[in-house]
């Protein structure tokens, strides 16, 4: 069972250039979310969904794309690279009981934009 | 709004001491807690919730911790330190009606030998 599985575990990009996060899980959990991590400033909600086709904002979304079209995958699109977009990006999944648990996180992917 | 804040930047505590990250919360609706450890490079992993019940929720490698409602707050703790706690520990928090999770800034343990 790999749980959230991200891809790449690095990159480095150049100012204005593309790329998408790779996020899947193979736990069928219904709601998964995009996070990103900056010293110092924890893990701000970046989009989340709740289900294949249904998708919402976070707290800091501006930069950003997202698409549900499988329960078990949840692309992060970035369409012009920005060095303040330079950060940890984390996915995670939540089952589709709200109360039940905690959420699964990925190993995380190190985004520099240069 | 949701929100957390995590007061310390740094905990600093001896092996064998008894140690506590604060953390409060504000929710609009009846509040689910949770803490999370993140260790180097890793991603984070659960270490427990507050859903509802006893104020006092034991989770893994012997942490604990106190649900006050009148104070909103969740600090964690562990009576008796280790030097393999050392990590950076988050505290988050979910308004039971709906799906976000939103996080604290994180806390950095530091337990010296």
């Amino acid at each position: 069972n790999a749980g959230v599985t991200q891809t790449p575990k690095f990159r480095i990009l150049k100012i204005g250039q593309s790329m998408t996060l790779q996020c899947a899980q193979d736990m069928n959990h219904n709601y998964m979310y995009w996070y990103r991590q900056d010293p110092g400033m924890g893990l701000k909600l970046i989009y989340y969904s709740v289900g294949a086709g249904i998708t919402d904002k976070g707290e800091v979304p501006n930069g950003y794309n997202v698409s549900r079209s499988t329960t078990e995958d949840f692309p992060l699109r970035l369409e012009l690279a920005a060095p303040s977009q330079t950060s940890v990006y984390f996915c995670a999944s939540l089952p589709g009981d709200r109360e039940a648990t905690e959420a699964f996180f990925g190993q995380g992917t190190r985004l520099t934009v240069v | 709004a949701q929100s957390v804040a995590q007061p310390e930047d740094q905990v600093n505590v001896a092996e064998g001491n008894p140690l506590t990250v604060k953390c409060t919360y504000s929710v609009s609706g009846n509040p689910y807690l949770f803490w999370y450890v993140q260790y180097p490079n890793r991603g984070l992993q659960f270490l427990l919730k507050y859903i509802t019940g006893d104020n006092l929720v034991k989770g893994s490698y012997g942490f604990e911790a106190e649900f006050n409602k009148s104070q909103t707050s969740f600090h964690l703790k562990k009576p008796s330190a280790l030097v393999s706690d050392s990590a950076l520990y988050f505290c988050a928090v979910r308004d039971g009606e709906g799906f976000k999770t939103i996080f604290g800034a994180g806390t950095r343990l530091f337990v010296k030998a």
